[in-house]
Formats: C-alpha cells, sequence, structure tokens
C-alpha cells in the first residue's frame, strides 16, 4: 500500500510566523504535490514537483514555497503566516507516467490566527 | 473562472437507490478525467478515472460516463451503500497542463438508511 504522511494533523500558528509542512512518502514516487482544500473551491494547486531539488509553481504560489531535498520528502513553508492562509493542506505523490493516480496524505489542518 | 464545476454542493440518497453526480467542464483540452472519494479527516482517495476516448467506464457499483459533447460527466453508484456517505470531487487534466489535475468543489453525497 502506497502511504503519503503528514507531519500534524492539526496545527495552530499565530501571523507572522513561519510553518513548515512536512510530507513523506514511501513508494519511491517521483512526483509530490501540495494542495489546499477550502470550501466551494475544491482543491487548489499550490507547488509540485518532478523530482529531487526541482520544483514548479501551482496555481496559488504566493506565500509560500517548497523543499525537496530527497525524493521521499516535500516540504511546504509558509514564510509569514496570515490568516487567509487557514485552510486544509494536502500533499499528493505520484508515479511518473502523468495519468498515473494521485495518492494523498491525510491533510494537515492549519489555523492561523 | 472554475473550469471545472459540480454544481450540487450535497445530495442525499436512499440506502439501495442510484446515487448520480454530476460534473461539467470548460476546457475542450481536457482529455482524462477521475473521480476521487474523500472522507472526512482523510485525504482523497481515487475511484474511478475515463480517458476522451471513451464515454462509459466501470468498475463494480461505480459507473462513470462522458459526454464530450456537453462537456459533462457523471458518476452513478449503483446500488448505494451506506458507506458511500462521503465528499466526491470530479478532476479533469490536459496533456497541454502536463496532465495538472483541476479539481470541481465536490459534492456531499449522503446515503439515508
Amino acid at each position: 500500500d502506497v502511504k503519503v504522511t503528514q507531519s500534524s494533523r492539526y496545527l495552530v500558528k499565530r501571523t507572522g510566523e513561519k510553518v513548515f509542512l512536512e510530507c513523506v512518502q514511501d513508494m519511491d514516487h517521483e512526483n509530490m504535490f501540495w494542495y489546499r482544500q477550502d470550501p466551494g473551491l475544491g482543491l487548489r494547486l499550490i507547488y509540485f514537483s518532478y523530482d529531487v531539488k526541482m520544483k514548479e509553481k501551482g496555481d496559488i504560489p504566493e506565500g509560500y514555497s517548497v523543499s525537496r531535498e530527497k525524493k521521499e520528502r516535500f516540504s511546504l513553508i509558509l514564510e509569514s503566516a496570515s490568516t487567509n492562509q487557514t485552510s486544509m493542506y494536502l500533499c499528493a505523490s505520484r508515479p511518473g507516467g502523468v495519468q498515473d493516480t494521485q495518492y494523498f496524505g491525510p491533510g494537515t489542518r492549519l489555523t492561523v490566527l | 473562472d472554475q473550469q471545472v464545476k459540480q454544481n450540487s454542493p450535497s445530495l442525499s440518497v436512499q440506502e439501495g437507490r442510484i446515487s448520480i453526480l454530476n460534473c461539467d467542464y470548460t476546457n475542450s483540452m481536457f482529455d482524462y478525467f477521475l473521480w476521487y472519494k474523500k472522507y472526512p479527516a482523510e485525504g482523497p482517495t481515487f475511484l474511478i478515472s475515463i480517458s476522451s476516448i471513451k464515454d462509459k467506464n466501470e468498475d463494480g457499483r461505480f459507473t462513470v460516463f462522458l459526454n464530450k459533447s456537453a462537456k459533462h460527466l457523471s458518476l452513478h453508484i449503483v446500488p448505494s451503500q451506506p458507506g458511500d456517505s462521503a465528499v466526491y470531487f470530479c478532476a479533469a487534466s490536459a496533456l497541454d497542463s502536463n496532465y495538472q489535475l483541476i479539481w470541481g468543489a465536490g459534492t456531499k453525497l449522503i446515503i439515508k438508511p
């Protein structure tokens, strides 16, 4: 079974804090993704990575950065958290094929006060 | 402008009956469509997909229909079971976007006993 784990299920941070969200997959997948899910908006892609040290912007990268130093780990960084970044954050991984299924972690519910 | 629309935020169906979830899209370049299912506090899990060269794909109780001329797809669940109660997301992708997934807002399906 593919397993995608996220470092925290729930996180509460203050405005202006630097926030790290970690994601680890155990299936040697090439591709990894960070999404945020908001009511009425579905999932929106923040960043994705096709390979180690490689990253591409998604639809809503502003206010976020990412890091992929190892194949199995993809980190999302909020440089200076703001209240409009309160959301559910979902990490996914996918094998190399572009039409392969994406496998998701359980999500991190981030609240920024 | 949402390229993938799920116009019903929620749907309530009697156990044993057919559940029909609908999805509309605007981008004629989409050539691959997926349905994901999401339980509370879990990440989405892949349910079924369909390529644009087909108009139907079936997997057990789940069937996806694609009407390219209407830019519409639907997910049929027959018979509906209590465990089917979840949020269902429709997603679409295209070759010219490196098969990044574009997601609908989701439909919450409630199966009544």
